[in-house]
């Protein structure tokens, strides 16, 4: 069955710390891969996303996130995080067999220490 | 371009009456999509429409729960008789044709309380 895990309810990382958020997916192809963010009270934003050619791609925040094909895996990551990146993060999965919905992971709630 | 408005922010409202939840897409996005967000559930499409027709809505939880979307810029998601267990944020997200490549455009939800 197809499916979304990202196995970090809650990360706590320093301001200025480095960040990686894991997400895996369960799919027998290459997906359309996504993450977005929601702050409090919020709609979701989009970050990236991934659909072909370079493994590694740059969105928005200063985040990126790389796609390996070995792992099935889409890691958000960001060198250097900022009090405001405080949020709650969406691993999101499109599929590739006709349909055009999304699943998305159940969340990681990031806190940022000052 | 406004995002993706939907109305009201907040709903309370007592159990057994109607709650009706309103979405405006960005002009020119062909999918309109509704997600219920929970603590226990995290975020569920309930239905998605693509040009103004419903597509899939296996995820509409019970036929209390309707879904229209009469024209290409107004969408709505009625609940009759309302429950408790209906208490959640509801989002409404719109995407361009080609979308599903694209990622969704989503609006700031409604907060829906029912007591």
């Amino acid at each position: 069955a197809q499916s979304v895990t990202q196995p970090d309810i809650h990360i706590t990382v320093s301001e200025g710390a480095s960040l990686e958020l894991r997400c895996n997916y369960s799919y027998g192809a290459t997906p359309y891969l996504f993450w977005y963010v929601q702050s409090p009270g919020q709609g979701l934003q989009l970050l990236l996303k991934y659909f072909s050619g370079d493994t590694l791609v740059q969105g928005i925040k200063g985040f990126e996130a790389e796609f390996k094909r070995s792992q099935s895996s889409f890691n958000l990551r960001k060198p250097s995080v900022h009090w405001s990146d405080a949020a709650e993060y969406f691993c999101a999965v499109g599929f590739t067999s006709g349909t055009y919905k999304y699943i998305f992971g159940t969340g990681t709630r990031l806190k940022v220490l000052a | 371009d406004a995002g993706v408005i939907q109305s009201p922010r907040h709903e309370v409202t007592e159990m057994g009456q109607e709650v009706t939840l309103r979405c405006k897409p960005i002009s020119g996005h062909d999918y309109l999509f509704w997600y219920r967000q929970t603590m226990m559930r995290g975020l569920e499409l309930l239905i998605y429409f693509n040009n103004n027709v419903p597509i899939d809505d296996s995820g509409m939880p019970e036929d209390r729960f309707s879904a229209k979307m009469p024209n290409a810029s107004f969408s709505t998601l009625k609940i009759q008789p309302s429950e408790p267990r209906d208490s959640a944020v509801y989002f409404c997200a719109s995407s361009p044709r080609g979308g599903i490549s694209r990622g969704y455009t989503f609006g700031s939800g409604t907060r829906l309380t029912v007591v």
